[in-house]
């Protein structure tokens, strides 16, 4: 079945440099890939996604990129920001009998200091 | 405004006493799913359902029961918790199954002792 991996588990950075979170997935049938923020307390909300489709988009400071062949993509923020701290899912939908599953990477929980 | 309703947000109960957590969306979402949240373990799906009748187990359905009569419900059933049931709930639902976003309720905090 498919399995997201998701690297790395704890990120730390100083406010206003980048951050880099990368996923690798296993079933090559999967086409749309998601990214959920979750702060403290709270549920996991979108806040970017890309299809299979397309390599690579952006919104603002956040970008995803894809690359099918070797079955990874990423999410860059840049500029960081305090309120950036929170914890990141990655996820795809490989298709399953008669459905569609969605599998999470483990998260990501970046810091970012002041 | 558009959202997912679980109730409760905090439920605690004694091994073996059954419980049901409810999930209500009011999107018109034919696809609506199931996850238990773990430290260290992200979010694991329990059950999901493509619509009315249609559903079918995740990665951790071990315990877990599933039903779905109508569209916008989407009820967990614990037929008889375990301590290793004690976690973070989320229901969810999705426009297009695999190819839009899930859109998450608030949670329930579930303890078993």
């Amino acid at each position: 079945g498919e399995n997201v991996e998701q690297h790395p588990s704890t990120l730390s950075v100083q406010e206003g440099d980048s951050a880099v979170i990368k996923c690798t997935y296993s079933d090559s049938a999967s086409n749309y890939f998601p990214w959920y923020k979750q702060e403290l307390g709270k549920r996991p909300q979108l806040i970017i996604d890309i299809r299979s489709n397309v390599g690579e988009k952006k919104d603002q400071r956040i970008a995803v990129t894809l690359n099918k062949t070797a079955k990874h993509f990423s999410l860059h923020i840049t500029e960081t920001q305090p309120e950036d701290s929170a914890v990141y899912f990655c996820a795809a939908s490989p298709p399953n009998t008669g459905g569609f599953k969605t599998i999470f990477g483990a998260g990501t929980r970046l810091f970012v200091k002041a | 405004e558009a959202q997912v309703t679980q109730n409760p947000r905090y439920l605690i109960t004694v091994t073996g006493k059954k419980l049901t957590v409810t999930c209500s969306q009011n999107m018109n979402h034919e696809y609506m799913s199931w996850y238990r949240q773990d430290p260290g373990l992200g979010l694991r799906q329990i059950y999901y359902s493509m619509n009315v009748e249609v559903t079918d187990k995740g990665d951790v359905p071990e315990g877990y029961k599933v039903s779905r009569k109508e569209k916008r419900n989407f009820p967990l059933i614990l037929e008889s918790p375990s301590p290793n049931q004690t976690s973070l709930y989320f229901c969810a639902s999705s426009g297009q199954a695999g190819r839009s976003p899930l859109h998450f309720g608030n949670g329930t905090r579930l303890t078993v002792t």
